[in-house]
């Protein structure tokens, strides 16, 4: 079955504290994003990946680090750095950079207490 | 302004009602559009993408307008299945970075 996970769903952290999200998929894309998305907005991009090695940040990288040492994964480390880590975290990739449909893992919540 | 606006809602509707919704885009280079449906608290999920000439799936109907720059949805025969937040996704060139730009969604509530 392709297609992307993510872990864990849920995830709480103490204040001060790095946490890293998972990412993979096996859909063979070369492209991958994260986004954050809070109560009534929209998804904003956090970082992208166009290739295995390569990342760029997004609208909102501050606080934030990735890194892409294989095409299936791309993790996200949420740093003791970002001030309002609480939201709900979504990877996505596609064929290839944009353009193209986005296939979403299904989320993880982080509650920073 | 914002890059990608859209009515919050929530859009109300019986079941078997038509429904649309509308979005508006501020970047008149704005080259792909895309509306996503979201499931509370599930990831998006593609609907449709939106062409130049408009464009049909079953009871969807999207719509594109340059000249306004708006783009909308339009749902036939709502089944309660359709209670969503619907997302209106633009992409627009930016130095080379081609992102996609999410709106906040429209949330459609589809009662018995």
């Amino acid at each position: 079955d392709g297609g992307i996970t993510q872990s864990p769903k849920y995830l709480f952290r103490k204040e001060g504290q790095n946490v890293t999200l998972s990412c993979e998929q096996n859909l063979n894309h070369d492209a991958m994003y994260w986004y954050r998305q809070d109560p009534g907005q929209g998804l904003r991009l956090i970082y992208y990946s166009q290739i295995v090695n390569d990342f760029q940040k997004g609208d909102i990288a501050e606080g934030y680090s990735v890194s892409r040492e294989k095409k299936e994964s791309f993790p996200l480390t949420v740093t003791s750095a970002q001030k309002n880590p609480t939201a709900f975290y979504l990877c996505a990739s596609s064929i290839r950079l944009a353009g193209n449909e986005q296939f979403f893992g299904p989320g993880t919540r982080l509650t920073v207490l | 302004r914002k890059e990608v606006e859209q009515d919050p809602g929530p859009f109300n509707v019986p079941e078997g009602a038509t429904v649309a919704f509308n979005c508006t885009y501020s970047n008149s280079a704005s080259q792909s559009f895309f509306w996503y449906r979201q499931d509370c608290r599930k990831e998006p999920k593609l609907l449709m993408s939106v062409y130049s000439s408009g464009n049909e799936d079953g009871r969807f109907t999207a719509q594109l307008n340059r000249a306004s720059q708006y783009i909308s949805l339009l749902i036939r025969d709502s089944k309660l299945s359709d209670s969503a937040t619907y997302l209106c996704v633009v992409l627009t060139p930016d130095t080379g970075r081609r992102a996609l730009t999410f709106g906040s969604g429209t949330r459609l509530q589809v009662q018995p």
